[in-house]
């Protein structure tokens, strides 16, 4: 059974670097049959699609934050990481990391279960 | 502002019949990109509805049907259950971000 598990700090300052790491277990991280993405969602509000990586390496980014957001995979730890720079209070979100199928679907078929980002000083 | 338009809130009493609505455009929905629908219960992580406009995940009951026509989607659920009280979110594909978007969610309340 796929897992994914999102993990980082749970508190970031204004101007910092938020940083999140997705660990998947149940399966690789290397097939060619799925993206892997991450998702916020902010109190109350709606889901925002932040980006996506193949396990190739190749990334795609929500326009609105392409100028702040990295994310990588680490094949060897069968994980992806999310950097997002620059974070202000409108950065406070659940953060969820998910698998996406990459056919013509392209639907985020399995979920972590999110870990909440404040940003506060 | 979602790229994808759904109403905030829908309503029905049990055993009644609802639908979502899931608006888009010329270069999501209506270009062709496949509609999904995700089901988010209190407190929990979204899951998987409906993919590609109308089809189950295993394990999901045969009350949750999905349709797409021309710009726009609809998620239907039969025969409403207390459980099915969730929010429920629209997702496609976009050509002109070149990325994947959402509906802004919509809560379903059973009276």
């Amino acid at each position: 059974q796929l897992q994914l598990q999102e993990s980082g700090p749970g508190l970031v300052k204004p101007s910092e670097t938020l940083s999140l790491t997705c660990t998947v277990s149940g399966g690789s991280i290397s097939s060619s049959s799925y993206y892997w993405g991450w998702i916020r969602q902010p109190p109350g509000k709606g889901l925002d699609w932040i980006g996506s990586v193949y396990y190739s390496g190749s990334t795609y980014y929500n326009p609105s934050l392409k100028s702040r957001v990295t994310i990588s995979v680490d094949t060897s730890k069968n994980q992806f990481s999310l950097k997002l720079s620059s974070v202000t209070a409108a950065d406070t979100a659940v953060y969820y990391c998910a698998r996406v199928i990459a056919s013509a679907g392209k639907y985020f078929q399995r979920w972590g279960q999110g870990t909440l980002v404040t940003v506060s000083s | 502002q979602s790229v994808l338009t759904q109403p905030p809130s829908v309503s029905g009493a049990p055993g009644q019949r609802v639908t979502i609505s899931c608006t888009g455009s010329t270069s999501n929905i209506g270009a062709g990109y496949d509609v999904h629908w995700y089901q988010q219960l209190p407190g929990t992580a979204p899951k998987l509805l409906i993919y590609s406009n109308n089809n189950r995940p295993s394990g999901v009951p045969d009350r949750f049907s999905g349709s797409k026509s021309g710009t726009s989607a609809s998620l239907a659920i039969t025969g409403l259950q207390a459980e099915d009280e969730a929010d429920y979110h629209c997702q496609s594909y976009d050509s002109s971000l070149s990325g994947w978007v959402f509906g802004g969610g919509t809560k379903l309340t059973v009276l």
